[in-house]
């Protein structure tokens, strides 16, 4: 079945870099887009963009453009979220989301918390 | 950019009773190539991710209880919860994926009364 396991959670100091990881299992990887969506604490649901894990060419929405990197390692199945010069308000989960064959997202990573203080 | 607006933010409803949330894009969401309606449905608990209820405004996803139900077209959506099961207390979301940025709705937080 498929599953996308995500890194551990991770506590940082503003400014700072992050690199969270989607390892993903149980289907082609190169064929369906990962997206990245993210929560803030209490708060809604955020699409940040999405990588085509067949070109690797990101999209990213407004407000994540600059200090967000989408990337892949094809070669273990893995999706990557860096954030560079962290500030508080990246404190939130972040979650990878495949994007199946219905062109809804169908699949969901565990989440990854990233907590941002000095 | 498609702004998605759910209502109500909050509902509570007696167990085995209706849940109607409401959900209404500012632009069509109807793909009139393929007659499909780009508009999902997710349900979320504390403290997990997201799940899938609904794809194409109206399909079940497999494994989803037929108590859930999607309905509408163009901008004007509904996901009813038929009888309302403990389990469904939870926050829901709509999303669009008919265009990029792929918006989701505020979410409606769904308690027992």
């Amino acid at each position: 079945q498929v599953q996308l396991v995500q890194s551990g959670s991770e506590l940082k100091k503003p400014g700072a870099s992050v690199k969270v990881s989607c390892k993903a299992s149980g289907y082609t990887f190169t064929s369906y887009t990962m997206n990245w969506v993210r929560q803030a604490p209490g708060q809604g649901l955020e699409w940040m963009g999405w990588i085509n894990t067949n070109t690797g060419n990101p999209t990213y929405a407004q407000g994540f453009t600059g200090r967000f990197v989408f990337s892949l390692d094809t070669s273990v199945f893995t999706a990557y979220l860096q954030i560079s010069s962290l500030k508080a308000e990246d404190t939130a989960v972040y979650y990878c989301a495949r994007e199946g064959p219905h062109y809804a997202i169908d699949s969901w990573g565990q989440g990854t918390l990233v907590t941002v203080s000095s | 950019d498609i702004v998605m607006t759910q209502s109500p933010d909050s509902l509570a409803v007696s167990l085995g009773e209706r849940a109607t949330i409401n959900c209404k894009s500012s632009q069509s969401v109807l793909y009139f190539s393929n007659s499909k309606n780009y508009l999902a449905w997710f349900q979320q608990k504390p403290g997990q991710p997201p799940n899938l209820l609904i794809y194409w405004a109206s399909t079940r996803e497999s494994g989803v209880p037929d108590r859930f139900s999607g309905s509408g077209s163009g901008t004007d959506f509904t996901l009813t919860i038929s009888s309302l099961q403990a389990e469904d207390v939870a926050v829901y979301y709509c999303q669009q994926y008919y265009s990029t940025p792929r918006t989701f709705g505020q979410g409606t937080k769904v308690e027992i009364k």
